[in-house]
């Protein structure tokens, strides 16, 4: 069964620190990469995908795939009180379901 | 540009009972997906709409059916609801020639009593 983990957390970071979050995946014929964040009661919303090995930066964040570890990670630099939030991360092959992970709670301390 | 709708946002049922959710996919998006979210928990892939078809579905009974319209709107039913149903439904839009990344509207949350 396809699987993709996370840490829970919380993971806790003072403000204008950078925050790491870890995903790995089981589907080693995985292409597609994403990271969502969702705020407490509400829906997820899109922050990055990537599709090849390497770092992909958007603003402050920054994605890292390496599929032979099978390994993504999402950067937050300078992390603010409103990134706040549970990180998801979701894997999928093309055209199938995505499989997401339970998601990390990350708390910026002001 | 219109993003992916739902509807109702909230919806208090009794076991038993039947529901139905709705879902507009955004702008330009021809495909929808529908996961449910319990409490603490990633979403669960339940099944993917595209051409009016049920094209994928995830491990979930035949309780859980749905349907795609002609302009690509969705609808999820939900028959003879358990206590276990009550979750955040979600709806996520994409397009079939657009690559995987998809988008989720607001919810709707179904509690079961």
């Amino acid at each position: 069964q396809k699987e993709v983990e996370q840490n829970s957390g919380p993971l806790s970071v003072p403000e204008g620190a950078i925050a790491s979050l870890n995903c790995t995946y089981s589907d080693r014929v995985s292409q597609s990469f994403f990271w969502y964040r969702q705020y407490s009661g509400k829906s997820p919303e899109l922050i990055m995908s990537i599709y090849s090995n390497g770092d992909k930066e958007d603003g402050r964040f920054t994605a890292q795939l390496n599929k032979a570890s099978q390994y993504v990670s999402l950067l937050i630099r300078d992390s603010q009180p409103s990134d706040s939030a549970t990180y998801l991360c979701a894997v999928n092959r093309w055209s199938t379901p995505l499989v997401f992970g339970k998601g990390t709670r990350l708390s910026v301390i002001a | 540009d219109a993003g992916v709708t739902q509807s109702p946002t909230h919806l208090i049922k009794t076991r038993g009972q039947q529901v139905t959710l709705r879902c507009s996919p955004k702008s330009g998006h021809d495909t929808v997906s529908w996961y449910q979210q319990a409490l603490g928990q990633g979403p669960q892939f339940i099944f993917q709409y595209y051409e009016e078809e049920e094209r994928q579905r995830g491990n979930f009974p035949d309780r859980f059916s749905g349907h795609q319209f002609p302009n690509y709107s969705s609808e999820l039913n939900v028959n003879a609801l358990l206590l276990g149903d009550s979750a955040l439904y979600l709806c996520a839009s994409s397009l079939e020639r657009g690559g995987d990344e998809q988008f989720f509207g607001p919810g709707t949350r179904l509690t079961v009593l």
